[in-house]
């Protein structure tokens, strides 16, 4: 049972342009969802989160829109730049699964091409 | 600032071998978790600690042990290792929200 899914398994872009990822959940007592960054050999590193009560929240380049109704959220990456090159997760939390446990989808591979 | 600190880094273990998975926090957070990390799977929960003394199961717990006996310490035993046991994983820790993890064990079972 699959309870966050990120359907792309990996997305590719140009330098300069959007990048655009997105995940899906199931559990409406989610209510805490959060974005993780992954380089090759190394632990995820925290990204960029979002409470149920916002519908958006930016930092810098990066920015995370909720949509509550569709239990659907999205990460953009303005502009993207080779460095962003990882793999992505999208984590929730809330409900039953509260106590700062986090439930992760299974990544998307971002590549931005020069 | 160490963060959070797993040992050994690279382990290859012969199926019925038994180790232990340390991992080390110094940021005095209450909350302790150990991921596996299996390729296109994400990151799946295999025990967590709420605080020194206190561990639940997560969605993976079978052919695993852990024990925290002190705020800082998470130790991941496998006993009896199987090939399906052949892995990343991934120690975190947090006081509340965001998890911050170690940089991760991998593990090869033969």
């Amino acid at each position: 049972d699959q309870q966050v899914k990120q359907n792309s398994p990996s997305l590719s872009v140009q330098e300069g342009r959007i990048s655009i990822l997105n995940c899906d959940y199931t559990n409406s007592m989610f209510d805490y969802f959060l974005w993780y960054k992954k380089y090759p050999a190394e632990g995820p590193t925290f990204l960029i989160s979002i409470s149920s009560i916002k519908d958006k929240n930016e930092d810098g380049r990066f920015t995370v829109f909720l949509n509550k109704s569709a239990k659907h959220l999205s990460l953009h990456i303005v502009p993207s730049q080779p460095g962003d090159s990882a793999v992505y997760f999208c984590a929730a939390s809330g409900g039953e699964t509260s106590g700062s446990r986090l439930t992760f989808g299974e990544g998307t591979q971002l590549t931005v091409n020069p | 600032n160490a963060g959070v600190t797993q040992t050994p880094k690279f382990r290859i273990l012969k199926i019925g071998q038994s180790m232990t998975l340390q991992c080390a926090q110094d940021m005095n957070h209450n909350y302790m978790y150990w991921y596996r990390q299996d390729p296109g799977m994400g990151l799946k929960l295999i025990y967590y600690s709420v605080g020194a003394g206190i561990t639940d199961k997560g969605e993976v717990p079978n052919g695993y042990n852990v024990s925290r006996s002190t705020t800082e310490d998470f130790p991941l035993r496998l006993e009896l290792a199987a090939p399906s046991q052949t892995s990343v994983y991934f120690c975190a820790s947090t006081s509340q929200g965001e998890l911050f993890f170690g940089e991760g064990s991998r593990l090869t079972v033969l």
